[in-house]
């Protein structure tokens, strides 16, 4: 079946733009998650999902990131104002539940210039 | 905090060495324990977990186990490939919510 997919695969930004990355989790699984890959800072959590809701924020690194899901699928990351070091891979993966064995998305790309 | 700390890479082998990729971890309570692997140019798979102490891992020839007295989790496998070359990462759940957190990483590369 389909794993997880995001969009754009590569986003090439200026500094002080908003951007948006999307994520396609795998068809009826209610948990998502998305982690940052950086070369300084290795892969960090950002935020879980379980359905709509968001129970765990505690990675975003500011209040210019920002995420939301609807309908329990799709979810929408928001970086607001982007400054150089939020150049990154972005990955979103999902679960079947919170506990369950994760399946993570190839990433976007994001490079802040 | 929960933490995980790798041996740093990168770690070049021959084909058909043996592999050890060491992996502890400080957590509260009971974690369960995870290696990805990144292949190049690939997204993170799952390669193997274990969720209780002693409980052992397996999958593709690597092998890791849960040592709750030694706070480790060192992936191992016999005899390496080339396809092995990639990136691993050891990562834990713990109890409250269900995000990773991983380890720093370590780059593999074997020779033919």
């Amino acid at each position: 079946g389909a794993g997880v997919s995001q969009s754009p695969s590569n986003k090439v930004t200026e500094k002080g733009k908003d951007v948006e990355l999307r994520c396609d989790p795998i068809s009826g699984h209610t948990a998502l998650y998305w982690y940052r890959q950086s070369l300084g800072q290795g892969l960090e959590f950002l935020i879980y999902f379980q359905g709509n809701s968001a129970p765990d924020k505690s990675g975003l690194p500011s209040d210019r990131f920002s995420a939301e899901r609807t309908g329990g699928s799709v979810s929408t990351l928001t970086i607001q104002r982007t400054q150089q070091e939020d150049s990154a891979v972005y990955l979103c993966a999902s679960s079947s539940q919170g506990f369950d064995t994760q399946y993570f998305g190839p990433g976007t790309r994001l490079t802040v210039l | 905090g929960n933490s995980v700390t790798q041996m740093e890479g990168p770690v070049t082998l021959s084909e058909e060495a043996f592999l050890t990729i060491n992996c502890t971890y400080t957590a509260t309570g009971y974690p369960s324990l995870f290696w990805y692997v990144q292949y190049p140019g690939e997204g993170l798979q799952l390669l193997l977990k274990a969720t209780k102490a002693d409980d052992k891992g397996s999958n593709k020839g690597f092998e890791a186990t849960y040592r709750k007295e030694t706070t480790s989790f060192h992936l191992e496998k016999g005899s390496v490939q080339v396809s092995d070359s990639a990136v691993y990462f050891c990562a834990l759940r713990g109890n409250q919510g269900g995000k990773l957190i991983f380890g720093q990483g370590t780059e593999l590369s074997v020779k033919p």
